[in-house]
Parts: C-alpha cells; sequence; structure tokens
C-alpha cells in the first residue's frame, strides 16, 4: 500500500493564481482530512470529509474548496492565491472516528 | 483555537536520558493521541490513549493521562539522538466528530 500521497511535493505561486493540491489514499478510509501548518501554529483544520459526496468546514476554511468524488482522492483547491497562504499542507486519512490518522507527506506552497 | 498546549515548547537533552512532555486540554474528549514529526516530515502516530485510560506503554513511549486534570504526558525512556522531532499532542471531537485538534508541539533535540 502507497498509503496517503501528495502532490505536488513544491509548489510557487503567484498572487491570484489558482491551484489544486492533490490527495489520494489507498487504504479505504471513509475519513479524509487536510491541514495546514505554519511556523509555531501546529496544524489547522482547514477541511474535511466523512465519505464520497460529504464534506464540511474546518478552523480555517476560507479560501479553499473540497470535493470527493472518490472514497480515494480529496482535492484541495486554492481559488485566488494570497501570501497568507504560503505554508506546508497536509492531507490525512483515517479509518473510523477519533483513530489514527494516516498523513500524507506534505506540500510545501509559497505564494508571491 | 488551539484544543491541546504542549510544554514546554522545546526541549535539549543527551542520548541516554528521558524526556518528558506534557500536554493540556480544555474540554472533553474521547481519546488524545501524540504523533512525531521528524524535520521536512509527515507526522506518524505514536499512541493513542481513551479517555477511560490512564496509562499506556508502546516500546519506550509511556502516555499517562489525568481528565479531572485534563492533561497527558508523554514520557520518552533512554533517549536517543533519532527520537529528534517534533511532537504534537491531539484530540478528538471539538470540530466535527472525525477530526483531530492539534497543539502547537514540543521540538525534542537529543545529542549523542
Amino acid at each position: 500500500n502507497a498509503g496517503v500521497t501528495q502532490t505536488p511535493k513544491f509548489q510557487v505561486l503567484k498572487t491570484g493564481q489558482s491551484m489544486t493540491l492533490q490527495c489520494a489514499q489507498d487504504m479505504n478510509h471513509e475519513y479524509m482530512s487536510w491541514y495546514r501548518q505554519d511556523p509555531g501554529m501546529g496544524l489547522r483544520l482547514i477541511h474535511y470529509s466523512v465519505g464520497a459526496g460529504i464534506t464540511d468546514q474546518g478552523e480555517v476554511p476560507n479560501g479553499y474548496n473540497v470535493s470527493r468524488s472518490t472514497t480515494e482522492d480529496f482535492p484541495l483547491r486554492l481559488l485566488s492565491a494570497a501570501p497568507s497562504q504560503t505554508s506546508v499542507y497536509f492531507c490525512a486519512s483515517s479509518l473510523s472516528p477519533g483513530v489514527t490518522q494516516y498523513f500524507g507527506p506534505g506540500t510545501r506552497l509559497l505564494v508571491l | 483555537s488551539q484544543q491541546g498546549e504542549e510544554d514546554p515548547q522545546a526541549l535539549s537533552i543527551q542520548e541516554g536520558e528521558n524526556a518528558t512532555m506534557n500536554c493540556s486540554y480544555k474540554t472533553s474528549i474521547n481519546n488524545l493521541q501524540w504523533y512525531r514529526q521528524n524535520s521536512g516530515r509527515g507526522l506518524v502516530h505514536l499512541i493513542l490513549i481513551r479517555s477511560n485510560e490512564r496509562e499506556k506503554h508502546s516500546g519506550r513511549l509511556r502516555v499517562t493521562l489525568d481528565t479531572s486534570k485534563k492533561s497527558s504526558s508523554l514520557l520518552i525512556t533512554a533517549s536517543r539522538a533519532a527520537d529528534t522531532a517534533s511532537y504534537f499532542c491531539a484530540t478528538d471531537g471539538i470540530i466535527g466528530y472525525s477530526t483531530l485538534t492539534f497543539g502547537k508541539g514540543t521540538m525534542l533535540l537529543v545529542s549523542p
């Protein structure tokens, strides 16, 4: 099993550009989440999904969209990138509520 | 807002010594988890302790949970240089039922 994969590993954007961060898991997990990690801030939840077709907002959802058309994939879309979105983004999945989450390797995003 | 808060923010010890990190949280939880993050990598799950448990062991790791004080501690015994990483506690439940809320982490440096 590949576990949780994320692409790209690194990305540089200009202010106003849009892009999609990809996340896929091959563990048949229903629950998937997106976090951003900023220095000294820990991880903050952006959006999460409890199954295909069902998504909800986390702590910091503004500027981001998600969709969940399949169990395996959970892409995160930046609609109009801003320098404040410079961060490291992690995708995670888990089998059921409140148990171990499996993290991807992260995507480092720089918005100029 | 952050549910868990780790203490200390940073800890520097010698190989062979024990390392203790603490986590405090604010609201009732179902379980508390500890994760490790090596520099530039994703998070890796270490241990989960349920609200009805008081202590749990896994190899050189010992976790305690005091729900009356809303606090947990992670003890790493006989530390090794490879234990150098950031350690995060995570609690469930305040945003949806399938997500975790992370603290800001403790950076542990183990010197040879």
